[in-house]
């Protein structure tokens, strides 16, 4: 069974600093995906990134990037320079390619970004 | 333009009400689910639609049934309202089953008095 650890369950910056989120996940599998969505004050959740588990290049987005380290099993989020709008709950997310087929999520980290 | 709605997006009632939250994806997906969000955020799927057919029946009591008319739609049926059955309840779709992106509506939130 897929399980996913978000150690981190709130952390508070001020506005501009950057900011880590972790994410570690356990599967058997050897095909795997990786999400992470972000859910903000408004409620809605929105998707950020899919990651293909064959696939450990880093991503960068913007402001935002992701390191996959297979060998440590880790998918972690970095937002840079950080914004207030940035005030979420992010969760990161396995799914497998076989198997139960489900989305299964971290608990989330809420990130709180101060002016 | 909307990808994913639900309705209705508040829904206030009592112990013992029947309910159902309707939801539509206007993305030509072929996968719909619905997930639960408690008070503490934990989101965990409840049921998966594919192509109109059950995948996914998680361990969820039998008052909450599922209906798929089309693959455009998931509704969610509740009977006999419980206080814990109150969360967000979120719709989402997919193209594909295993490893496609799913696009989440913006949630119900459902309060049993």
């Amino acid at each position: 069974a897929q399980k996913v650890t978000q150690a981190q369950t709130e952390i508070s910056v001020v506005e501009k600093e950057d900011v880590t989120l972790d994410c570690v996940y356990e599967t058997r599998d050897t095909t795997y995906y990786l999400f992470w969505y972000k859910q903000p004050p408004s409620g809605e959740l929105v998707f950020l990134i899919r990651r293909n588990s064959f696939d450990e290049q880093n991503e960068i987005s913007g402001r935002y990037s992701w390191n996959f380290q297979k060998s440590t099993s880790s998918f972690n989020f970095t937002i840079t320079a950080s914004q207030v709008v940035d005030s979420a709950v992010y969760f990161c997310a396995p799914r497998t390619q076989g198997g139960s087929e489900k989305l299964v999520f971290g608990k989330g980290t809420k990130l709180t970004v101060n002016p | 333009d909307t990808a994913v709605s639900q309705t209705p997006k508040y829904l206030v009632t009592q112990m013992g009400n029947d309910k159902s939250i309707k939801c539509e994806q206007n993305l030509g997906h072929d996968t719909m689910y619905w997930y639960k969000q408690d008070s503490k955020k934990f989101l965990k799927i409840m049921f998966s639609y594919n192509n109109k057919e059950l995948i996914i029946n998680e361990t969820v009591p039998n008052r909450f049934s599922p209906k798929s008319p089309d693959k455009a739609h998931l509704n969610l049926h509740i009977n006999s309202l419980e206080l814990g059955d109150s969360a967000v309840y979120f719709c989402a779709s997919s193209q594909g089953r295993t490893r496609e992106t799913q696009y989440f509506g913006p949630g119900t939130r459902l309060l049993v008095l």
